[in-house]
């Protein structure tokens, strides 16, 4: 079964400064994909950025890029000039052409 | 464009009692899938229908069960409640299936007392 771990249960941050969120997984398959998902306090989830396996190029969305390293099955999420509004729980995700599966979580703090 | 709508946002049951959660999808996406999201956790695979077809299912006991119906709307249903089935329910749509990119609603809020 495919598994994903996030390490960091809370991780803090100022505003206007870099933020490294970690994520590993397990699987035996060669194609897939990873997510990463936002949830803010009592609001929606809502997806930030997403990486196919296949796909040698980190992802990239705005302020929000990925460090993807197939080998060592990590998926780290990096934000940049980050702003009040990205302080949520932020979830790692994968999916082997099936279903979603999600770590625990890592809720950002991010301080003026 | 409407989102995903999830009813009720809050509800309290008892133990022993049955409860129905709705969710209609994004007009166009045709799979829904389930989730349930315990407090302080990531969210958990219940049930996954796409085109009114079972695609997938958890490791969830029989008490849960769902269908879709002709319009692509969702039910989750959830029979004989324990302390344990309190979580954040979320439905999520999408256009493809398989791809992982979902589309959430805001959840229901389930209480057993």
């Amino acid at each position: 079964a495919q598994t994903v771990t996030q390490s960091q249960p809370e991780m803090s941050v100022q505003e206007a400064e870099t933020v490294t969120l970690s994520c590993t997984y397990d699987t035996s398959e060669s194609d897939y994909y990873l997510f990463w998902y936002k949830q803010p306090p009592s609001r929606q989830m809502i997806l930030v950025i997403r990486q196919e396996a296949y796909k040698q190029q980190n992802a990239t969305e705005n302020r929000f890029s990925v460090n993807f390293q197939k080998a060592a099955k990590s998926f780290s999420l990096k934000i940049s000039d980050s702003q009040l509004g990205d302080a949520a729980m932020y979830f790692c995700a994968y999916t082997g052409y099936s279903t979603l599966t999600f770590g625990k979580g890592t809720m950002l703090l991010v301080s003026p | 464009d409407a989102g995903v709508t999830q009813s009720p946002t809050h509800l309290i049951k008892t133990r022993g009692q049955h409860v129905t959660l709705r969710c209609s999808p994004i007009s166009g996406h045709k799979s829904v899938s389930w989730y349930q999201q315990v407090l302080g956790q990531g969210p958990q695979f219940i049930f996954q229908y796409y085109e009114k077809e079972e695609r997938g299912r958890g490791n969830f006991p029989d008490r849960f069960s769902a269908r879709q119906f002709p319009n692509y709307s969702s039910e989750l249903n959830v029979n004989a409640l324990l302390l344990g089935d309190s979580a954040l329910y979320l439905c999520a749509s999408s256009l493809l299936i398989d791809t992982g990119e979902l589309f959430f609603g805001e959840g229901s809020r389930l209480t057993v007392l």
